[in-house]
């Protein structure tokens, strides 16, 4: 099947605004996380669902970034009164859950942000 | 969760066998090692994952040795394909609490000519 998509692949916002980033991640998959990745950097986890259920957002930068995953399967992350500092690319992985056998994560393309 | 450390950047040639070490001394006992693999403009990919000894796929080996303080990600007969980062991540195996992937840095490797 389709591995793991984001949209868009490109979001060019201007300083205040607010973005929302789409993950569709593997059907099936019951674990999605958020990372954001700088450049030259590796990437830094967000936050992490189980089904619908938000685990853990511990690496939210700020109360600007919201995650949601209402129905346990399509995530939205939403930055809201963009900053110059959010600039960087967020990957989405979805997995099985963590006790089954496989420990991997499938990656979507990412969404590149730039914050003007 | 285990901290792992690994060289920032390595150099090899086509046709050589690349071995990239991490280290992750507090490694807990239901940990697992996995390793990914980067190229520019891309989400990371899943290279190979193991508890001990040895385990061997049709992209890579994983050496991890009795201690399992580290693990060495061993790519034969490179090409200038294999020029990406390498990451390498602790994962439990079992979590009563939150999980919080650490990617780190990773090794930048690149495959001259």
């Amino acid at each position: 099947g389709a591995g793991v998509s984001q949209s868009p692949r490109y979001k060019v916002a201007k300083r205040g605004q607010d973005v929302a980033l789409r993950c569709d991640p593997i059907s099936g998959h019951v674990s999605l996380f958020w990372y954001q990745q700088a450049l030259g950097q590796g990437p830094e986890f967000l936050t992490y669902f189980q089904n619908e259920a938000q685990l853990d957002k511990s690496g939210l930068p700020s109360d600007r970034f919201f995650a949601e995953r209402p129905e346990g399967s399509v995530s939205t992350l939403k930055i809201q009164r963009t900053q110059q500092e959010d600039s960087a690319v967020y990957l989405c992985a979805s997995s099985w859950p963590l006790r089954t056998k496989s420990y991997e994560q499938y990656f979507g393309p990412g969404t590149r942000l730039t914050v003007t | 969760l285990a901290k792992t450390t690994q060289p920032i950047s390595m150099d090899s040639y086509e046709g050589q066998e690349v071995n990239i070490t991490c280290s992750h001394n507090n490694i807990a006992t239901n940990d697992y090692i996995t390793w990914y693999q980067q190229f520019p403009s891309q989400g990371p990919r899943f290279i190979i994952q193991g508890y001990k000894t040895k385990v061997t796929n049709e992209v890579a080996s994983l050496f991890i040795p009795a201690d399992r303080k580290s693990s060495t990600l061993s790519l034969p007969r490179v090409s200038l394909s294999d020029t990406a980062v390498y990451y390498c991540l602790v994962v439990p195996s079992a979590t009563g609490g939150s999980y919080i992937p650490t990617f780190g840095r990773g090794t930048s490797l690149i495959v001259h000519p």
